[in-house]
């Protein structure tokens, strides 16, 4: 299986600063068949179920704020948070979606 | 707008079975695969399986497998786990996602606790 790696675990970060958010996969998440990399990230706020962010490791998904962006290629990936804002308080995860079982990054969580 | 509602969750002994139901709506649901995510209290989210959208193809994490199957039918536009041999690790809230590859929306999920 896919081992899905996120660093931090938990991170705080002032209102208005930039937060960054890393995850890194134990092989390439590569699709060679399309040179994109099977990377999601997903935001979850408590009680309620994940919501889609970034897909394709940096295509922002509709309706997200473009403070939200993602970057990375192969196996190390970042999500980046500019201009934190109060409602960015989540855990946010990683997930590969290359090879099944369709691995998840253990979370981290994002203070103000 | 794309709805995905779940239900059967409940509280089930151990070596007890149950089936979710996910009803979906607001999309054409014949043209995507269908993934169940769950995620026990307090913890990270797991890839439980995935239906092709026929129903021909079916993945499964390991933790799983040979226990719980998932189904669909595309006449009711529902897609199913029926989860057997149920363990203490299986309690979490079961999501059923709509699937691009990853999951693009996901229902609120579903409760099951295993416990005597």
């Amino acid at each position: 299986d896919i081992v899905m790696t996120q660093s931090p675990d938990s991170l705080a970060v002032s209102l208005g600063e930039r937060a960054t958010i890393n995850c890194k996969s134990s092989q390439s998440v590569l699709y060679s068949s399309t040179n994109k990399n099977s990377l999601v990230w997903y935001q979850q706020k408590p009680g309620r179920p994940p919501k889609l962010l970034i897909y394709w490791a940096s295509t922002r998904e509709s309706g997200v704020p473009d403070r939200f962006s993602g970057s990375g290629s192969g196996t190390d990936f970042t999500l980046t948070i500019n201009s934190l804002q109060a409602e960015d308080v989540a855990v946010y995860y990683c997930q590969q979606y290359s090879t099944v079982p369709y691995t998840f990054g253990q979370g981290t969580k994002l203070e103000i | 707008e794309v709805q995905l509602v779940e239900s059967g969750g409940g509280l089930v002994q151990p070596g007890g079975s149950l089936r979710l139901s996910c009803a979906a709506s607001g999309f054409t649901f014949t043209s995507y695969w269908m993934h169940w995510v769950r995620q026990a209290p307090g913890k990270g989210l797991v890839w439980v399986s995935h239906i092709h959208i026929d129903g021909s193809s079916t993945n499964y994490a390991d933790s799983v497998k040979g226990r719980f199957t998932i189904s669909r039918d595309n006449a009711k536009n529902t897609v199913y786990l029926q989860m057997n041999s149920l363990r203490a690790e299986d309690t979490a809230v079961y999501y059923c996602g709509r699937s691009n590859g990853y999951v693009d929306f996901w229902g609120q999920g579903t409760l099951v606790t295993v416990s005597s």
